[in-house]
């Protein structure tokens, strides 16, 4: 059983639709960061989340750090084929000093 | 720019030998990790380094060992490798920070199958 579980799984979805990727845990972490791995390369921070409740938007991308902090999503909007990818959340506990807890991951395929 | 190396992109190997595989950084980073990566498992702590030839064990280690000898250096070590250890290893490092953030940079992984 995962500590951080990602849902879906696999989203395959047209140029210019929406799509929302899930991150959640009955655990509270003191941050949140989302990586973004393409084929043959390692991942890729995109974004660090620290307060709950915290938005934070990249271009396109918007990521939600819950309340709680046990939660948080990634919506894509007007998802381009350059959003293809497996993306990753991965948590921080203070008290696990510098290691992360990662996701099953979900893996985004845009279609042109 | 930030540069984690992985010495090899792809190994195969037979049952029983013993695997090295290699990380540089490039950033003197304090911390190092050795992740494995399977589907749908996403990324999986095998051992982490904190310092020059300090270790810990991570999620994972059962028949895995490393060696950190030099700081930009971190090596995993499979002792005699077994078809279950086929994967893909990500090498990743990061400084040593008090606070929450934990940034960590990979390399681009060594896909190793195991035959």
């Amino acid at each position: 059983t995962q500590l951080l579980e990602q849902s879906p799984q696999f989203l395959s979805i047209q140029e210019g639709e929406n799509l929302t990727v899930y991150c959640n845990s009955s655990s509270v972490f003191s941050s949140l960061q989302w990586y973004r791995q393409e084929p043959g390369e390692g991942p890729v921070l995109l974004v660090t989340v620290v307060t709950g409740g915290e938005v934070k938007k990249l271009k396109r991308l918007t990521f939600q750090f819950g309340d709680a902090r046990k939660d948080s999503s990634l919506h894509i909007t007007a998802a381009q084929p350059g959003d293809t990818g497996l993306y990753l959340c991965a948590g921080v506990k203070r008290a696990a000093g510098n290691k992360l807890t990662f996701g099953g991951g979900t893996r985004v395929l845009v279609k042109p | 720019d930030v540069k984690v190396t992985q010495s090899s992109r792809y190994l195969v190997k037979r049952t029983g030998e013993k695997v090295f595989l290699e990380c540089v950084q490039d950033m003197d980073h304090e911390n190092m990790f050795w992740y494995r990566q399977d589907p749908g498992l996403g990324l999986r702590l095998i051992y982490f380094s904190y310092d020059v030839k300090m270790k810990e064990k991570g999620d994972i280690p059962e028949g895995y060992s490393v060696s950190r000898e030099k700081k930009e250096r971190f090596s995993l070590i499979l002792e005699s490798a077994s078809t279950n250890q086929t994967s893909m290893y990500l090498c990743a490092s990061s400084l040593f920070s008090l606070r929450a953030k934990n940034i960590q940079y990979f390399g681009a992984g060594t896909r190793l199958s195991v035959l």
